[in-house]
């Protein structure tokens, strides 16, 4: 069945530095990934999107990369802050439109200390 | 620009009554997704709906657990007979014909 997978459960990191969240899939080829933000208690925030004719995606100090050949989506934030600190889930869906259901990773729980 | 909307917020409900969770999408937005969420877990897929209609129901359990999305007013995700296990916290989102999704703050439902 399809699988998704985001290795690390939990991520420390420095005020400052660039934090990497890995995700990757299994027995599919998605057409687009999607990452979002959790914090405790609320709901997913959309933060990018990239298709798989994309290699990366930017959005102020966020990146994303796809990489299908290696199935894997790595996800950047530079000059990280305290305020970085969540969850951030990676999701796929097989089709390129809406209309399909969203397969979720369990996340990565991303601190940042000042 | 109002989000997705999702009320209660928070729900109780003892074991055998139904719990109705209500979510209005964005303006414009004609497809709702609902997902289940439970401690521990990731996010599951339940049931995509357009107005009207049940497009995909593959990850809603058989028995006791309807959606719908009528053509006036919000989606429901209906719960009948709440056990224990069915204690989540319930997200809905919503999307344009094409794109992301976007997810409302969710109703955390504890059954007693």
């Amino acid at each position: 069945s399809q699988k998704i997978e985001q290795n690390s459960e939990a991520l420390n990191i420095q005020e400052g530095k660039t934090a990497t969240l890995t995700c990757n899939y299994t027995n599919y080829s998605p057409a687009y990934l999607q990452w979002y933000r959790q914090d405790p208690g609320r709901g997913p925030v959309f933060l990018l999107l990239i298709r798989e004719n994309e290699k990366e995606k930017r959005k102020e100090r966020l990146k994303v990369t796809f990489d299908t050949t290696l199935k894997q989506s790595l996800f950047h934030i530079t000059a990280s802050q305290p305020a970085d600190s969540a969850t951030y889930l990676c999701a796929f869906s097989p089709f390129n439109q809406a209309g399909t259901a969203l397969i979720f990773g369990k996340g990565t729980t991303l601190s940042v200390s000042s | 620009n109002a989000g997705v909307m999702q009320n209660p917020r928070h729900l109780v409900r003892r074991r055998g009554q139904e719990a109705r969770l209500r979510c209005s999408p964005v303006k414009g937005h004609s497809h709702v997704y609902w997902y289940r969420q439970l401690p521990e877990e990731g996010l599951k897929f339940m049931v995509y709906l357009q107005k009207e209609n049940i497009i995909d129901e593959s990850g809603m359990p058989k028995e006791r657990f309807s959606a719908e999305f009528p053509k006036e007013g919000p989606s429901i995700l209906r719960i009948q007979q709440v056990v224990r296990g069915d204690s989540a916290a319930y997200f809905c989102a919503s999307s344009p014909p094409s794109g992301a999704q976007y997810f409302g703050p969710g109703t955390r439902l504890t059954v007693t």
